[in-house]
């Protein structure tokens, strides 16, 4: 069964400082990458999507997607504390229809 | 337009009991999933149907956990009987198609004691 991990766990980041985020799949047939954030007590919320080779921003958020190594990062630049949430890593497969399989989180914490 | 609604927003059950939870998609949305989600283990996909039909019954959670759509527009979700290891927030998301954003309902809580 395909897996996702994501790392680090947990993330601690300055106001103002950068939060970089990684991603990556264990099945060869993944075709999108999606970033979800969560905010604590919320239900989560599409931040970004990518299935292209390169890279997409948007605003102060920016995602890399390298898919020889199906490895995914999304980068957040000028982090606010209402960028503190749970951010969730997920991949699916266009033959598998709309389904995702979900990471298990980076916690990210921005101290103001 | 609506979002996703799920009914109800919190849940306390016995060991034992029969829970069925609730939810509406997004007017329009062809597709429908069910997730579980625990600090452990992260969000789990429990059921997915495409215009109603069973595309995935999330393998493990077979034996207790059956979802239902009998119309394109309200989903059940039934735990029986319930276990305390089924205490978790569960999730319905709604999506119009291939490859697009799913949008979350706001997510039902459960306790089992």
């Amino acid at each position: 069964q395909q897996k996702v991990q994501q790392s680090p766990e947990s993330l601690i980041v300055p106001e103002g400082g950068m939060a970089s985020l990684n991603c990556t799949s264990s099945d060869r047939n993944v075709d999108y990458f999606w970033w979800y954030r969560q905010h604590s007590g919320k239900s989560p919320k599409m931040l970004m999507s990518i299935f292209s080779n390169g890279e997409k921003e948007e605003g102060r958020f920016t995602v890399h997607l390298n898919k020889a190594s199906l490895h995914t990062s999304l980068h957040i630049r000028d982090s606010q504390p209402s960028d503190s949430a749970l951010y969730l890593c997920a991949a699916s497969i266009q033959s598998a229809g709309n389904k995702l399989t979900f990471g298990i989180g980076t916690r990210v914490l921005v101290r103001p | 337009d609506a979002g996703v609604t799920q009914t109800p927003r919190h849940e306390v059950a016995e060991k034992g009991q029969t829970i069925i939870l609730k939810c509406e998609p997004v007017s329009g949305h062809n597709d429908l999933f069910w997730y579980r989600q625990t600090k452990i283990q992260g969000l789990e996909l429990l059921s997915y149907f495409r215009s109603k039909s069973l595309m995935e019954d999330g393998g493990a959670f077979k034996d207790r956990f059956k979802a239902e759509m009998l119309n394109s527009s309200f989903s059940t979700l039934k735990i029986q009987p319930t276990e305390p290891k089924d205490s978790a927030v569960y999730l319905c998301a709604s999506s119009s198609g291939h490859q697009d954003t799913q949008y979350f309902g706001p997510g039902t809580r459960l306790l089992v004691l």
